[in-house]
């Protein structure tokens, strides 16, 4: 596609349950980012993948949360026995590489709400 | 958390005004970025500074950078009523990801 692709664009669970938020990036783009927005606020870093590992993941808030990309496109973030405090928008981004001066692309993010 | 602060929070100006923001941080940087995100929506990417530049200009942006201050700026000329967003600043240091403002909420009045 000609963008990043974030599925659902809306989430809503309860509390404890467990969901998986999916991210489709540009095609070619070798770097995934994911960051998490609470209202208000800016993005707030979660990891990164270069290829297929994880690159980075300091800011994932504890063990509850996981990423994926198994083949180096599209990935998965994955949070266990969610909690209300984890209602946010999660966004991923993707760019060319993982460079500091290469532009980041963003979805539109999955609306993620834990009742 | 964050560690970039931007002033003001919130800024209402005429259509035709020019619109500034500004942006402060605190660690050393390789690069400075600035985005734009309108309501439910991602960011979009509108201008990069590189940490030995001072100023750069795209279209009607006009970005400016104080590494000794640890400040940057940015300057909208002549803003529209789709300008109407969220701006934030973000920067990286010697880590590949973003550390982003808090963001100025700009509104722009027809």
């Amino acid at each position: 596609g000609a963008g990043v692709s974030q599925t659902p664009s809306n989430k809503v669970t309860e509390k404890g349950k467990y969901v998986e938020l999916r991210c489709d990036p540009i095609s070619g783009h070798t770097a995934l980012y994911w960051y998490r927005q609470s209202l208000g606020q800016g993005p707030e870093f979660l990891i990164y993948f270069q290829g297929t590992g994880a690159a980075d993941d300091s800011g994932l808030p504890n063990d509850r949360f996981f990423a994926v990309r198994p083949e180096g496109s599209v990935s998965t973030l994955k949070i266990q026995r969610t909690e209300r405090g984890d209602s946010a928008v999660y966004l991923c981004a993707s760019s060319l590489k993982a460079d500091s001066n290469q532009p980041q692309h963003f979805g539109d993010g999955t609306r993620l709400s834990i009742l | 958390s964050q560690q970039g602060e931007e002033d003001p929070q919130a800024l209402s100006i005429q259509e035709g005004e020019n619109a500034t923001m500004n942006c402060s941080y605190k660690t050393s940087i390789n690069n400075l970025q600035w985005y734009r995100q309108n309501s439910g929506r991602g960011l979009v990417h509108l201008i990069l500074i590189r940490s030995n530049e001072r100023e750069k200009h795209s279209g009607r942006l006009r970005v400016t950078l104080d590494t000794s201050k640890k400040s940057s700026s940015l300057l909208i000329t002549a803003s529209r009523a789709a300008d109407t967003a969220s701006y934030f600043c973000a920067y990286s240091g010697s880590a590949r990801q973003l550390t982003f403002g808090s963001g100025t909420q700009l509104t722009v009045l027809p």
